[in-house]
């Protein structure tokens, strides 16, 4: 199975801040990663598709990057409603996995 | 607009069966691949099992392989899953999801359901 982790776990940031989420796959994935956001009590919903494509309707201030084993989700400049909780996950094989998640708060 | 609403959930003792459903709507059911996630309290997310847009071919984690199945009925645009010998560790909020992908093979979950609460405990 290929493992997903995230970190860091979680942060603390204030808006208008440039924020950094990182993902490491134990081995290559090619760009087969996606990135989701979730806020509580919500189901998660799609940022970021194939490690860099923007998802319809998603704020262009959220970027991702990477291929192979290392993967960055970031936002350029924080606004209120960024403060969530955020999940990578791949899909080269089977079992899809997820990272741990990164919880980003208010500073 | 696309939307997935799953149902069947509950409070159930452990070895017992449940049935969810997710009522799809607003896009080509038969043409999308499903999924269902689920996610324990306070926990993160784990895939659980995936089925083809035929319904042809299923994948299931390990976790739950023997235990659960996943099958579609496309002219209900219907997608369920059976779970059967269900244990405390299967508490969860369980999620339908729209697979989409792009011609290089990769997929994510574009579109998910609320998600609905299963309990198993006595």
């Amino acid at each position: 199975d290929i493992q997903m982790t995230q970190s860091p776990s979680s942060l603390s940031a204030s808006v208008g801040d440039r924020v950094t989420i990182t993902c490491r796959a134990s081995q290559s994935i090619s760009d087969f990663l996606n990135w989701y956001q979730q806020k509580p009590g919500k189901a998660p919903n799609l940022l970021i598709c194939a490690a860099s494509s923007l998802q319809s309707g998603v704020p262009s201030r959220f970027s991702g990057s990477g291929a192979g084993t290392d993967f960055t989700l970031t936002i350029s400049g924080l606004q209120p409603e960024d403060f969530a909780t955020y999940f990578c996950q791949q899909s080269y094989s089977t079992p899809l996995t997820f990272g741990g998640g990164t919880k980003v708060e208010i500073k | 607009e696309v939307q997935l609403l799953e149902s069947g959930g509950g409070l159930v003792q452990p070895g017992g069966s449940l049935r969810l459903s997710c009522a799809a709507s607003g896009f080509t059911f038969s043409s999308s691949a499903m999924s269902w996630v689920r996610q324990a309290p306070g926990k993160g997310l784990e895939w659980v099992s995936s089925i083809r847009n035929s319904g042809g071919s299923t994948h299931y984690a390990d976790s739950v392989k023997g235990r659960f199945s996943i099958s579609r009925d496309n002219s209900r645009n219907t997608l369920y899953l059976q779970m059967d010998s269900l244990r405390d560790e299967d508490t969860a909020i369980y999620y339908c999801a729209k697979v989409a992908g792009n011609k290089n093979g990769c997929h994510w979950f574009d579109t998910w359901g609320q998600g609905i609460l299963v309990t198993v405990s006595s």
